[in-house]
């Protein structure tokens, strides 16, 4: 089946630093993938939508010059919390658009646990 | 607005029993998706069932959707201590995005 990766699966760092979050698909080509993240206890919630090629789209209240986003290829996009503080460690996930059969679906990558210190 | 919605929210059961876990959801759908999350860990993917599909097997997990109720169900049989974990039902919404309901939290009791 369709397989998504991310790296690293787990970062710890100090408050002010970026981190990059790395999503790749890996046996076939997505042109969209997804970025979510997830609060202890809580659901995914998505932060925006990236598509090869052009500007990620944001959903209201993410703050895209905080959450960096590029698609720059059909099978990575990157995630980067700029300026990371406490209040950014959460699970992050991301998905890709692939084909179940000949119907469009998601697979989500296993996640990133960030620790901002 | 919310897709997906598990119920229950929680459900503790003895080790050997059958757990069923429920999802409904409001829009049409393509497909829906069952995934397991373990405490501290990533998703996991069970099983994919498409609307044209009304029951799909794997292994313990049988997965049936009822597209004209809007719902599916989860069930697993003879549970095992290894299956406490959280389970989300998701379904691709608007403009291809998933959406996930808040999750069922499974616990087996020894």
């Amino acid at each position: 089946g369709a397989v998504v990766s991310q790296h690293p699966s787990w970062v710890i760092c100090k408050s002010g630093t970026s981190v990059k979050i790395e999503c790749r698909s890996l046996d076939f080509q997505a042109t969209t993938m997804f970025w979510y993240r997830q609060f202890p206890k809580q659901s995914l919630m998505l932060m925006a939508t990236s598509n090869e090629g052009s500007k990620a789209t944001y959903e209201q209240g993410v703050e895209k010059d905080k959450f960096l986003i590029n698609h720059a290829s059909l099978t990575l996009s990157t995630l980067t919390v700029t300026s990371a503080h406490p209040e950014d460690s959460s699970f992050y996930i991301c998905s890709a658009l692939g084909l179940a059969g000949s119907q469009e679906t998601q697979y989500f990558g296993p996640g990133t646990r960030l620790l901002v210190l | 607005s919310q897709q997906g919605e598990e119920d229950p929210q929680a459900l503790s059961i003895q080790e050997g029993e059958n757990a069923t876990m429920n999802c409904s959801y409001k829009t049409s759908i393509n497909n829906l998706q069952w995934y397991r999350q373990n405490s501290g860990r990533g998703l996991v993917h069970l099983i994919l069932i498409r609307s044209n599909e009304r029951e799909k097997h794997s292994g313990r997990l049988r997965v049936t959707l009822d597209t004209s109720k809007k719902s599916s169900s989860l069930l697993i049989t003879a549970s095992r201590a290894a299956d406490t974990a959280s389970y989300f039902c998701a379904t691709d919404g608007r403009d291809d995005k998933i959406i996930f309901g808040k999750g069922t939290r499974l616990h087996i009791l020894p």
